[in-house]
């Protein structure tokens, strides 16, 4: 089976451009998470959805940050504009339910200079 | 909030020998326990889950125990090889509520 699969496994760009990470989940997963890592903070969640709906979105930083799952097989993470303090490994996940484990994207390595 | 403690942040044994890693929450209300391995560069693979029901769970040479009472959960890892070299990971989910919240990890490596 293909894992979660994550698009651009790495992403360099400048300050105030507009970022858009993508994750296509595990076929058959009704849960999709969207996560962030940081030496600071460790391993964050943003925001998670359930069969394609944001169910709670109280970890996106701010109003920079904004997720969509247009259907089950795909869903976008963009922050516009961009800002240094963004730059960060982020991660995408799905499983099939809550007692079923994460399954994890080799995650996208963000720069924002 | 739920607050998970991995101790100690790094960890540096001989192969061959066998290990524990520690993990610790603040509340005690969980829905389910994951260990998880990560591997750099890479993300994460999830090693066991164990139910707030349950005691333990082992997966070939891994362990993992849970103790809700006392707010901690160990995973133990028996004859460890270099393969075994990662940052191992736990995070708790708390009842009705299907987040995870992680703790720092611990990275682990095995001296051959």
């Amino acid at each position: 089976d293909a894992g979660v699969i994550q698009s651009p496994r790495h992403e360099v760009t400048e300050m105030g451009q507009e970022v858009t990470l993508r994750c296509k989940p595990i076929s058959g997963h009704d849960y999709l998470f969207w996560y962030r890592q940081t030496m600071m903070r460790g391993l964050e969640l943003l925001i998670y959805f359930n069969n394609n709906v944001p169910i709670d979105d109280s970890g996106m930083p701010e109003d920079r940050f904004s997720a969509k799952m247009p259907n089950a097989s795909f869903s976008t993470l963009k922050i516009q504009p961009s800002e240094p303090r963004d730059s960060a490994v982020y991660f995408c996940a799905s499983t099939r339910g809550p007692v079923q484990p994460q399954h994890f994207g080799d995650g996208t390595r963000l720069s924002i200079l | 909030k739920q607050e998970v403690t991995q101790i100690p942040a790094a960890l540096s044994v001989p192969e061959g020998e066998n290990l524990v890693l520690n993990c610790s929450f603040t509340d005690s209300a969980i829905y389910n326990l994951q260990w998880f391995r990560q591997d750099p560069g890479k993300g994460l693979t999830s090693l066991l889950l164990i139910q707030s029901s349950q005691r333990e769970q082992t997966s070939g040479r891994l362990n993992a125990s849970l103790d809700k009472s006392s707010g901690r959960s160990t995973l133990y890892i028996a004859a460890s090889q270099p393969g075994d070299s990662a940052t191992y990971l736990c995070a708790v989910s708390n009842f009705g509520n299907e987040k995870l919240t992680f703790g720092t990890g611990t990275r682990l490596t095995i001296i051959p």
